[in-house]
């Protein structure tokens, strides 16, 4: 099992470009999340799907959209990048339940110029 | 949103040293706390997962217990290693769906 997997590992943008950061898990989760993780600020939530065919806003959804392709992936898109976006992106996921644990991607590391 | 606070912020110990952490969150409709390691360059792994009030779980050396009524939670390193040297982090939920992080306790571990 590869758990969950990102794409890219990094990736560096210019202001007003677009991209998706690819997220994929193969443990057969539910909920998939994605969070950035800023110096001093801890791990934020995004946005969610807490199944297939769900998504929900976290704390700080704005400037990004998800969709939830199928029950493995679950993609973060950024339509017109800024530099206040430059962060660390973790993906993970876990089963429904709160007794479940995440399981973290390894992370992608994203810098706005 | 939830307000989930950790201290101390960082901590250096000596090896051998045991140590505890604190995270704090808000008591009402608590519904799970999540204690993770996240060590430098890695994922956040899972420690432990606690949803009743007086839950203890243990792993190893590690160890933690959960107090849902004044709505915090302990973390104790017995022994303190270098391997242990980590971010530790804590998670709140009210739902179920949407976890809460705290900013962390960054042990260093003094051989």
């Amino acid at each position: 099992n590869a758990g969950v997997t990102q794409t890219p590992k990094f990736q560096v943008l210019k202001t007003g470009q677009s991209m998706t950061l690819q997220c994929a898990q193969d443990m057969n989760h539910n909920s998939m999340y994605w969070y950035r993780q800023d110096p001093g600020m801890g791990l934020r939530l995004i946005y969610y799907s807490a199944s297939e065919g769900t998504t929900d806003k976290g704390e700080v959804p704005n400037g990004y959209n998800v969709s939830r392709l199928n029950k493995r992936e679950f993609s973060l898109r950024l339509e017109s990048a800024a530099p206040s976006q430059t962060s660390v992106y973790f993906c993970a996921s876990r089963s429904l339940g709160g007794a479940y644990e995440q399981y973290f991607g390894p992370g992608t590391r994203l810098t706005v110029t | 949103i939830l307000n989930v606070e950790q201290s101390p912020q960082s901590l250096h110990v000596q090896e051998g040293d045991s140590t505890n952490f604190t995270c704090s969150f808000p008591s009402s409709n608590f519904y799970a706390l999540h204690w993770y390691r996240w060590e430098t360059a890695k994922s956040p792994e899972a420690l432990f997962v606690m949803t009743l009030n007086g839950d203890e779980k243990k792993k190893g050396r590690i160890s933690a217990t959960l107090n849902t009524k004044e709505g915090y939670s302990y973390l104790y390193i017995k022994g303190s290693q270098p391997e242990d040297s980590a971010t530790y982090l804590c998670a709140s939920s009210n739902t179920g769906n949407q976890f809460y992080f705290g900013t962390g306790t960054s042990l260093t571990v003094i051989p």
